[in-house]
């Protein structure tokens, strides 16, 4: 059972546009959700977090909205640049899992010039 | 730069060796992890450790053998590995997991081969 999904494989944006990348879950019992990004043979690396009792997280060019009622988050990158070009994670938790975390599959995005 | 140091980068083993990985951090973090993740697929969690407890382990053979010998230290002890184990291991450490509000920071991982 998939918890978590990221249902668009890929997404390719030009640079300097918004680039809207999106995560769904199923499970309510999430409160801490997070993005991450990867590129080739790198770890993830922490972007930004949400936790459930906001609808709006900021963090320069990188904002997170999340939306409960619907169980969908989203990750907006204004503007988008070519080193943004990588693998997003979003990933969730919940307090008693001992931070373990369930990610989604995954969305490549290449920003093109 | 990584604040999560995984050595070594690259290994390859037959399946009767015994080799180990090493994972460290110098942040404070009390809560490390192991994951493993295959090609085009998320990491999946394998091992996490509190306060260098084993608090869980997500019914991992045990051809894989964790260890924590201190707070800033994590080991991934293999043996006998079978080749669907070759995979990137990650390392992840996080300030203290008794609290979902707290990021976890991963290694840029080693890649494992199996002969």
């Amino acid at each position: 059972d998939q918890q978590v999904k990221q249902n668009s494989p890929s997404l390719s944006v030009q640079e300097g546009r918004i680039s809207i990348l999106n995560c769904d879950y199923t499970n309510s019992m999430f409160d801490y959700f997070l993005w991450y990004k990867k590129y080739p043979a790198e770890g993830p690396t922490f972007l930004i977090s949400i936790s459930s009792i906001k609808d709006k997280n900021e963090d320069g060019r990188f904002t997170v909205f999340l939306n409960k009622s619907a169980k969908h988050l989203s990750l907006h990158i204004v503007p988008s640049q070519p080193g943004d070009s990588a693998v997003y994670f979003c990933a969730a938790t919940y307090t008693g899992t001992a931070s373990k975390l369930t990610f989604g599959t995954g969305t490549r995005l290449q920003v093109t010039l | 730069d990584t604040e999560v140091t995984q050595t070594p980068k690259h290994l390859v083993m037959g399946m009767t060796n015994k080799k180990s990985l090493k994972c460290e951090q110098h942040m404070g973090h009390r809560a490390m992890y192991w994951y493993k993740q295959k090609a085009k697929k998320p990491p999946e969690l394998m091992f996490v450790y509190s306060y260098e407890k084993l608090s869980i382990n997500e019914s991992v053979p045990s051809r894989f053998s964790p260890e924590c010998p201190n707070s800033s230290l994590l080991n991934l002890h293999l043996h006998a590995l079978q080749p669907e184990d070759s995979a990137l291991y990650l390392c992840a450490s996080s300030q203290d997991n008794r609290y979902s509000n707290q990021p976890q920071h991963f290694g840029d991982g080693t890649r494992l081969s199996i002969l």
